[in-house]
């Protein structure tokens, strides 16, 4: 039961563009998201989160949306830097999981520059 | 990933035999996760442990996985008479708090382990 889905497994844009990352999640307990950027070799780093009271939230270049109606969220990345190129996670937490975490299969940004 | 330490980074054993892996949290966090994740999937939930308890443990096999998070010293996860489905990277995560507040974790950067 893959209760969070990032269903592009990859995605390549160029250099200065917009990255958009997509992800969409069954559990309407889930209230708390996350993205995490992974480097081959090395554990997930965190990168912004959001809470189901808001709808977005923003950190320098990267900004979450969150559509809670369509059980769907969103990583905006702009301007894409090639520093950027990496697997990107998207996950979720919630009252009735607990502590844990439930990850997307993750989307493979390549940054072309 | 600096803060959240794990080691080995690589463990090679051979079917049967036993993985012990070690993870040390960011300073001041008290709370331990772990996860697992096969090739080409995403991370998978096992375990979340605070000092000297396990608070969640649904996601660990029935047999053969063990976790403790002592009062002193780091947390292990212990894999007994290992097969090669074993084979996988384990992450170990940290948060100050659990995250009903709203607290990130944040990762080490894993020991893949390897079944000859």
């Amino acid at each position: 039961d893959q209760q969070v889905k990032q269903n592009s497994p990859s995605l390549s844009v160029q250099e200065g563009r917009i990255s958009i990352l997509n992800c969409d999640y069954t559990n309407s307990m889930f209230d708390y998201f996350l993205w995490y950027k992974k480097y081959p070799a090395e554990g997930p780093t965190f990168l912004i989160s959001i809470s189901s009271i808001k709808d977005k939230n923003e950190d320098g270049r990267f900004t979450v949306f969150l559509n809670k109606s369509a059980k769907h969220l969103s990583l905006h990345i702009v301007p894409s830097q090639p520093g950027d190129s990496a697997v990107y996670f998207c996950a979720a937490s919630g009252e009735t999981s607990g502590s844990r975490l439930t990850f997307g299969e993750g989307t493979q940004l390549t940054v072309n520059p | 990933n600096a803060g959240v330490m794990q080691n080995p980074r690589h463990l090679v054993r051979r079917r049967g035999q036993e993985a012990r892996l070690r993870c040390s949290p960011m300073k001041g966090h008290s709370h331990v996760y772990w996860y697992r994740q096969l090739p080409e999937e995403g991370l998978k939930f096992m375990v979340y442990l605070q000092k000297e308890n396990i608070i969640d443990e649904s996601g660990m096999p029935k047999e053969r996985f063990s976790a403790e998070f002592p009062k002193e010293g780091p947390s292990i996860l212990r894999i007994q008479q290992v097969v090669r489905g074993d084979s996988a990277a384990y992450f170990c995560a940290s948060s100050p708090r659990t995250a009903y507040s709203n607290q990130p974790q944040h990762f080490g950067d894993g020991t893949r382990l390897s079944i000859l």
